[in-house]
């Protein structure tokens, strides 16, 4: 089955600065990596997602990169604000292309510094 | 759609207890998760459901963990008897076509078992 690191556990930045989160995932078949937002206290919510056949996308301040071939991706927040803090989580499919259920990272505790 | 309505949104509850999560998943979607959150597991899968059916119950963790879904509007977790490690919050999510879109989380029951 799939297996998901994530890296670092904590993270913390300056505002404005830029935030770089990172995971590796096991199962070469797997073909769709979201990321997940979670703010103290609610759900984890989907903020962007890449699938295979690109190597990366944006939406505004945030990015999301795919190597396929070393099988990791990462998550990057440019010019960071106060309202980014919050613990962010990769994800893979289960295994590999078959629909079934998300595998998450530990998660990384952002914090964006005033 | 109001979103995944969870409930209750806590629960404090005394060991050997029975308890009962409750969980309405967005109209239309065929996947239903239960998750557990803790400090040192992360995000947890405990069971899914396609089509009101189990499909994966590996990550439940003893028989004391059980969980239906009569109908595509309602799931429960029921733990019996219950003891302080079961003490978490707990995530029901729903999502159209499984791992390959985006889950949809509810708001979380923080379950306390002194």
């Amino acid at each position: 089955g799939e297996n998901v690191e994530q890296h670092p556990s904590t993270l913390s930045v300056q505002e404005g600065d830029s935030a770089v989160i990172k995971c590796t995932y096991s199962d070469s078949a797997s073909n769709y990596f979201p990321w997940y937002k979670q703010e103290l206290g609610k759900g984890p919510q989907l903020i962007i997602d890449i699938r295979s056949n690109v190597g990366e996308k944006k939406d505004q301040r945030i990015a999301v990169t795919l190597n396929k071939t070393a099988k990791h991706f990462s998550l990057h927040i440019t010019e960071t604000q106060p309202e980014d803090s919050a613990v962010y989580f990769c994800a893979a499919p289960t295994r590999g292309g078959s629909q079934g259920n998300l595998i998450f990272g530990k998660g990384t505790k952002l914090s964006v510094k005033p | 759609d109001a979103g995944v309505i969870q409930s209750p949104r806590h629960e404090v509850t005394e060991m050997g207890q029975e308890v009962t999560l409750r969980c309405k998943p967005i109209s239309g979607h065929d996947y239903l998760f239960w998750y557990r959150q803790t400090m040192m597991r992360g995000l947890e899968l405990l069971i899914y459901f396609n089509n009101n059916v189990p499909i994966d119950d590996s990550g439940m963790p003893e028989d004391r963990f059980s969980a239906k879904m009569p109908n595509a509007s309602f799931s429960t977790l029921k733990i019996q008897p219950s003891e302080p490690r079961d003490s978490a919050v707990y995530f029901c999510a729903s999502s159209p076509r499984g791992g390959y879109t985006e889950a949809f989380f509810g708001q979380g029951t923080r379950l306390t078992v002194v």
